[in-house]
């Protein structure tokens, strides 16, 4: 069974800071892992998707990289900015048809 | 191109009542999800449908049922509502299981 978990619950930085969030998972053998982001009352937007075969993924300010044998993920965010201020949220699958979703990490960039 | 829609986006219920939550999309997509979303926990999948006429149970199916009678359509159906399913429901769809979800904007329900 995939089991999902994202340390720390909430994070709060200084505007320009540089961050990591964690994601862990119980089970390696999967075929990617997703990145999503989350606005209060509003629904998820898909980030970064890593693939099974690739180390890490960059989209701007975001790098999001895979270690499939420590069963790790890690989403880092550069220059952060207060509009960065959301709930983070991975995603491993369970089988083809399922996914996994951590609690998220509620990171809050002070201006 | 409106992406993933559900309806309504707010509804109060009284315990034992039933109702259906609608989710559409117009990017064609074979894969559809209905999620629930609890404070302190992630997403957790309910119901799950690979393509038209499908529908398969998810993490946590009891109390719900689904229905996909047309490609863009997933009906997600309560037919007893418990205080347990208090909870904000979001619906995605994708091209394939393993590839990126694209979510609705949710649908806040309260059982009273």
């Amino acid at each position: 069974k995939q089991e999902v978990t994202q340390i720390p619950a909430a994070l709060s930085v200084p505007e320009g800071e540089n961050l990591v969030l964690n994601c862990s998972f119980t089970d390696s053998a999967i075929y990617n892992l997703q990145w999503f982001r989350q606005d209060p009352g509003k629904g998820l937007t898909s980030l970064l998707l890593i693939q099974s075969s690739q180390r890490e993924q960059t989209s701007g300010r975001l790098n999001a990289s895979l270690d499939k044998s420590s069963g790790r993920s890690t989403l880092y965010i550069a220059a952060s900015q207060p509009g960065d201020s959301a709930t983070y949220l991975c995603a491993a699958p369970y089988n083809n048809n399922d996914m996994r979703f951590g609690a998220g990490t509620r990171l809050t960039v002070k201006p | 191109n409106a992406g993933v829609t559900q309806t309504p986006k707010f509804r109060v219920l009284k315990t034992g009542q039933s109702m259906t939550l609608l989710c559409a999309q117009d990017m064609n997509h074979e894969y559809m999800y209905w999620y629930r979303q609890d404070p302190g926990m992630g997403l957790r999948l309910i119901h799950y449908s690979v393509g038209e006429g499908t529908t398969a149970k998810g993490e946590v199916p009891d109390g719900y049922n689904v229905s996909r009678l047309k490609k863009q359509n997933f009906l997600l159906g309560l037919e007893s509502a418990a205080p347990s399913q208090t909870s904000v429901y979001f619906c995605a769809s994708s091209t394939h299981g393993v590839n990126t979800q694209y979510f609705g904007p949710g649908t806040r329900l309260t059982v009273l």
